[in-house]
């Protein structure tokens, strides 16, 4: 059973607007959470994190918020620019438990001129 | 900087062949992982080590074992290569959290092709 998901395979936003990407979760033990990007043929590199105890977490151009009541995070991404165009790997860990990354199946971000 | 490196980019192998996949390290991590990423699949967990000789399956394990006899270094071995086995193979390392670490740390793949 999949623990993170990212539902939708892609997104396109229009350079310059807000990219919003969605990821949800069903293990309510994971505390911390994690974004890469991956560009083709590249490994995976990480982009922002955000603890349970948190509901935000801001980083130039890229935020992340939390909801654990819903088991929900997302990432925007404003304003969008071209370099953006990746695949987005949502990705949770419990700390202390194991410290395994399990990552969701990725959405593909095209930014629009 | 963080170097996670992969000892090839890319690998052809045939059927049943025993194949060997390194990474090595340089920042004294203690986790090291090995994921497999297909289209469509994401990027799945095939095995973590937490330190020197320990390993945890992940959630795909079979048709591959691991070795970490040391720190720097964790190496995927696929016993008797599949064609289902074709993939990208992406090694990482990150820090303990309970030592102040957060994410992981990628090489740069090594793209497997099995024949």
């Amino acid at each position: 059973d999949q623990q993170v998901k990212q539902n939708s395979p892609s997104l396109s936003v229009q350079e310059g607007r807000i990219s919003i990407l969605n990821c949800d979760y069903t293990n309510s033990m994971f505390d911390y959470f994690l974004w890469y990007k991956k560009y083709p043929a590249e490994g995976p590199t990480f982009l922002i994190s955000i603890s349970s105890i948190k509901d935000k977490n801001e980083d130039g151009r890229f935020t992340v918020f939390l909801n654990k009541s819903a088991k929900h995070l997302s990432l925007h991404i404003v304003p969008s620019q071209p370099g953006d165009s990746a695949v987005y790997f949502c990705a949770a860990s419990e700390v202390n438990r194991d410290d395994k990354i399990i990552f969701g199946k990725g959405t593909r971000l095209h930014i629009l001129p | 900087d963080v170097k996670v490196t992969q000892s090839s980019r890319y690998l052809v192998k045939r059927t049943g062949e025993k194949v060997f996949l390194e990474c090595v390290q340089d920042m004294d991590h203690e986790n090291m992982f090995w994921y497999r990423q297909d289209p469509g699949l994401g990027l799945r967990l095939i095995y973590f080590s937490y330190d020197v000789k320990m390993k945890e399956k992940g959630d795909i394990p079979e048709g591959y074992s691991v070795s970490r006899e040391k720190k720097e270094r964790f190496s995927l071995i696929l016993e008797s290569a599949s064609t289902n086995q074709t993939s990208m193979y992406l090694c990482a390392s990150s820090l303990l959290p309970r030592t102040g670490g957060t994410e992981a740390f990628f090489g740069q793949g090594t793209r497997l092709t099995v024949v």
